[in-house]
């Protein structure tokens, strides 16, 4: 298994701010990704980051919006750039371990709520 | 986009009963994952099923991986109160996509 820790674990910000969200894992992981689950809903991929290259955003997020970091395999940050009550959501973090069983393990997020 | 259907949306139970939930697509996907999500926290991988058909079982917890590929149930027997939470099915490709989840509410 992994153990995930994301800082911080909640924030309060006002509208037009940015938040960096930071991610640390205990072990060394290729594939990390950044995951938004909104009020009430199912989780939805934000983008996959892979140390050592750019990070690969699903359809309607952009790096301008989200700008990710990956400096290391045991570190990520997520940024809610130019915020607005709708980026009012969970954010977590995910990693996948390799092996036979490729399971994919989630950070216990951080709620951010936009005023 | 692709989507995964969960059904029932939400259930409310009584502790010691049996509860069954399901997850359908329109695709084929070859790995089935079952999760818990507690308050506060992230999904929790609970099962995971890799070939059509199989039956898998942990705890009180058994999931099965539909024959066509389209499909999986998740069956809790003997609920408790902390089986309280939401349950979400996801399908593995080269990245998770999430069902829409079961809140499951248990009444001691």
């Amino acid at each position: 298994s992994a153990v995930i820790s994301q800082k911080p674990s909640r924030d309060i910000c006002q509208r037009g701010t940015s938040l960096t969200i930071q991610c640390q894992v205990d072990s060394q992981v290729t594939m990390m990704f950044w995951y938004r689950q909104q009020p009430g809903q199912s989780l939805t991929l934000i983008a996959t980051a892979n140390q050592g290259s750019e990070a690969t955003y699903e359809s309607g997020f952009v790096i301008d919006k989200f700008p990710i970091s990956r400096p290391n395999l045991t570190f990520s940050t997520l940024t809610v750039s130019n915020m607005s009550p709708e980026d009012s959501s969970i954010y977590l973090c995910s990693l996948l371990l390799g092996g036979a069983d490729r399971t994919q393990y989630f950070g216990p997020g951080t709620r951010l709520t936009v005023l | 986009g692709q989507q995964l259907n969960q059904s029932p949306q939400s259930m409310f139970i009584q502790e010691g009963e049996d509860v069954s939930m399901n997850c359908t697509s329109s695709s084929i996907f070859n790995t089935w994952l079952w999760y818990k999500q507690d308050p506060g926290e992230g999904p929790v991988l609970l099962i995971a099923l890799y070939k059509a058909g199989e039956l898998t079982s942990n705890g009180r917890l058994t999931a099965q991986f539909g024959i066509t590929r389209k499909d999986s149930f998740l069956n809790i027997s003997a609920s408790i109160p902390s089986d309280v939470g939401i349950y979400f099915c996801a399908v593995a490709t080269n990245k998770l996509i999430f069902g829409t989840g079961t809140l499951l509410a248990v009444q001691p």
